[in-house]
């Protein structure tokens, strides 16, 4: 099938900073990408969704401004969480569909723990 | 409101048993019905997928039965083995691939 890779695996991070996940299909071109946050046991949460040069829409309730989402390119899309802090530390994924026809594809995740 | 609702929670099945995980929504305008399957630190990895104009697709041990009239559908595993201990969530989405609603999840747990 096909492949969503998703960088980096694990983060850990001081309260403050700011950290970036990227998101690449590798063997397709990723029309839609979609971002979503994972608390242990329980299911996807949907933060946003973003179409190749067009700006993200976010869900209700996401803070647009803390969870940048850039998708510049057919096949990279990123997430970037703005001045982290504790009650980010979660579960992220990407995912994607585009030119694989009917399907959508996961990335790995990416535990992100902010100190 | 949940668009699509996951039971159960939780299961246990014997090794060479059958599992059955359901799934219900609401939204008659979802044409397209997933299942995924999710090992602990890593993202779903898509299963078997079916459109309402069947009733039941099979791949392998996996099969969707779907029921459009009772807006239905479950995910059948045959032959249950340990290594499909996971959790496992069902999806719907609308043709145009914009959104996927997903289940709450199910940990299915295969005892040798």
């Amino acid at each position: 099938g096909a492949v969503v890779s998703q960088h980096p695996s694990r983060v850990i991070c001081k309260s403050g900073t700011s950290v970036k996940i990227e998101c690449r299909s590798l063997d397709f071109q990723a029309t839609t990408m979609f971002w979503y946050r994972q608390f242990p046991k329980q299911s996807l949460m949907l933060m946003a969704t973003s179409n190749e040069g067009s700006k993200a829409t976010y869900e209700q309730g996401v803070e647009k401004d803390k969870f940048l989402i850039n998708h510049a390119s057919l096949t990279l899309s990123t997430l970037t969480v703005t001045s982290a802090h504790p009650e980010d530390s979660s579960f992220y994924i990407c995912s994607a569909t585009g030119t694989v026809g009917e399907k959508l594809f996961f990335g790995s995740g990416t535990q992100l723990s902010v100190l | 409101q949940q668009q699509v609702k996951q039971s159960p929670q939780s299961l246990i099945v014997q090794k060479g048993g059958i599992s059955i995980i359901n799934c219900a929504y609401e939204n008659t305008a979802f044409d397209y019905f997933p299942w995924y399957q999710q090992f602990p630190g890593k993202g779903p990895a898509l299963l078997i997928a079916i459109r309402p104009d069947v009733s039941e697709k099979k791949e392998g041990r996996f099969t969707i039965s779907f029921n459009k009239s009772a807006k239905q559908f479950s995910l059948h595993i045959m032959d249950s083995q340990p290594g499909d201990s996971a959790t496992y969530f069902c999806a719907a989405s609308k043709g145009n691939f914009n959104k996927f609603y997903f289940g709450s999840g199910t940990k299915l747990n295969v005892k040798p």
